[in-house]
């Protein structure tokens, strides 16, 4: 089993649909997670990150923990076509002692959104 | 801030050839990361440094792999001897806190190996 799971996609919507985007992940010390939006021939760059158990809203985008289940997810509200990019799950597994652990990421989901 | 810089942008080179790939992260972050991203493999972790000293590397993928960072504002990754496999594209990252906190990607450098 990967570390970090993400159905590929490619995942196609239309303009101001609600986008749905999954991730599981296997390790239960995992702490922190963070979505990345990755555009065609670009680097990643953080959307969001979320810490707790529950839901986290930055406008647009929610982002849900569920620690028990072992997944997070991300909405799109409204989507845009400029939302159209590969979204990275990253997981921080915590080493301990004065390492902050580092991130897993996953396959990533490609996302479209035709008008 | 110019954000992460990375050099060169693009590199092509025959299979055998040294390989050196150059980053310089944002002033202040004391956290420094290179990934490696293929299509097969996606975004892999290959080593990371704090405060310049490599922390953890056990995702470098064999010997022909080194990383130095002799500053707090300038790593490489070398490549010796490269080979068609390591065709991909290389990112450099930094943060503030590592991996809990914010990564700020570089606009990567794609390596071509003939």
């Amino acid at each position: 089993q990967k570390e970090v799971e993400q159905n590929s996609g490619p995942l196609s919507v239309p303009e101001g649909a609600i986008a749905s985007l999954n991730c599981t992940y296997s390790d239960r010390g995992s702490q922190s997670f963070f979505w990345y939006r990755q555009y065609s021939g670009k680097s990643p760059e953080l959307i969001m990150f979320i810490y707790s158990n529950g839901d986290k809203e930055d406008g647009r985008f929610t982002a849900q923990l569920n620690k028990a289940s072992q997944y997070v997810s991300l909405l799109i509200r409204d989507s845009q076509p400029s939302d159209s990019a590969t979204y990275l799950c990253a997981v921080n597994i915590y080493a301990g002692g004065t390492s902050y652990g580092k991130l897993t990421f996953g396959q990533g989901t490609i996302l479209t959104v035709h008008p | 801030d110019a954000g992460v810089i990375q050099s060169p942008r693009h590199e092509v080179t025959e299979m055998g050839q040294e390989v050196t790939l150059r980053c310089k992260p944002i002033s202040g972050h004391d956290y420094l990361f290179w990934y490696r991203q293929t299509m097969m493999r996606g975004l892999e972790l290959l080593i990371y440094f704090n405060n310049n000293v490599p922390i953890d590397d056990s995702g470098m993928p064999e010997d022909r792999f080194s990383a130095k960072m002799p500053n707090a504002s300038f790593s490489t990754l070398k490549i010796q001897p490269s080979e068609p496999r390591d065709s991909a594209v290389y990112f450099c990252a930094s943060s503030l806190r590592g991996s809990a906190d914010t990564q700020y990607f570089g606009p990567g450098t794609r390596l071509t190996v003939l």
